[in-house]
């Protein structure tokens, strides 16, 4: 078990629509990451938050966005969901945003019909 | 353009013996170098790490090789049991960047290790 929480594990919904990923990070950890994995994409870096603040960018759409809480809790919102956007939503915690290992959550599967 | 190639998809070893994942990569720039395996329906495990200033780092069967010349990344595990036969992922993160937890990712082997 990483200590990295994510809710829900399962998210089925139709185009159009938009939903909300949630990440809790393990105790004391400050840096909260979010990773999208696509079958033929991979795993891909979308957004770093530490303590609060956006720290880095990937290549995230403009519908997508984050944010990370005073509590530390991070969510992801999706929207005007496209077929494209079925994946594993995965969260990641570090320490702090230097060499640290990442822990990652067991991920959020998105099927968008 | 893929910056980070794990050029094979599967790998079967027998237990007891090595087995060794390779990681090649393009951009000089990367200067922190992570293994990672991942079950099915689990998140990415974190295995081991090395950074640029070394060529290698070991930790019990797990140890990473980091060629810098090369642009290559290897780990090595010895001796492999079947509880290892999972995905393994490189990741790789680059100098100068506003953060470290911003990782590319190869697409992964399989590793399979048969009792």
């Amino acid at each position: 078990d990483s200590g990295v929480t994510q809710t829900p594990k399962h998210l089925i919904t139709a185009t159009g629509q938009r939903v909300t990923l949630r990440c809790s990070p393990r105790s004391g950890d400050l840096s909260v990451y979010w990773y999208q994995q696509s079958l033929d994409q991979g795993l891909q870096f979308l957004i770093h938050y530490y303590n609060g603040e956006e720290r880095a960018k990937g290549n995230i759409l403009e519908r997508f966005s984050a944010q990370q809480f005073p509590d530390l809790h991070s969510e992801l919102n999706l929207s005007s969901l496209e077929l494209g956007d079925s994946a594993l939503y995965f969260c990641a915690s570090s320490v702090d945003s230097m060499r640290s290992p990442l822990h990652f959550g067991n991920g959020t599967r998105l099927t968008v019909t | 353009d893929q910056q980070v190639k794990q050029n094979s998809p599967s790998l079967s070893v027998q237990e007891g013996r090595i087995s060794i994942l390779n990681c090649d990569y393009t951009n000089s720039m990367f200067d922190y170098f992570l293994w990672y395996k991942k079950y099915p329906a689990e998140g990415p495990t974190f295995l081991i790490s090395i950074s640029s200033i070394k060529d290698k780092n070991e930790d019990g069967r797990f140890t990473v090789f980091l060629n810098k010349s090369a642009k290559h990344l290897s780990l090595h595990i010895v001796p492999s049991q079947p509880g290892d036969s999972a995905v393994y992922f490189c990741g790789l993160a680059n100098a100068g960047g506003t953060s470290y937890g911003k990782l590319t990712f190869g697409q992964g082997t399989i590793l399979t290790v048969h009792p």
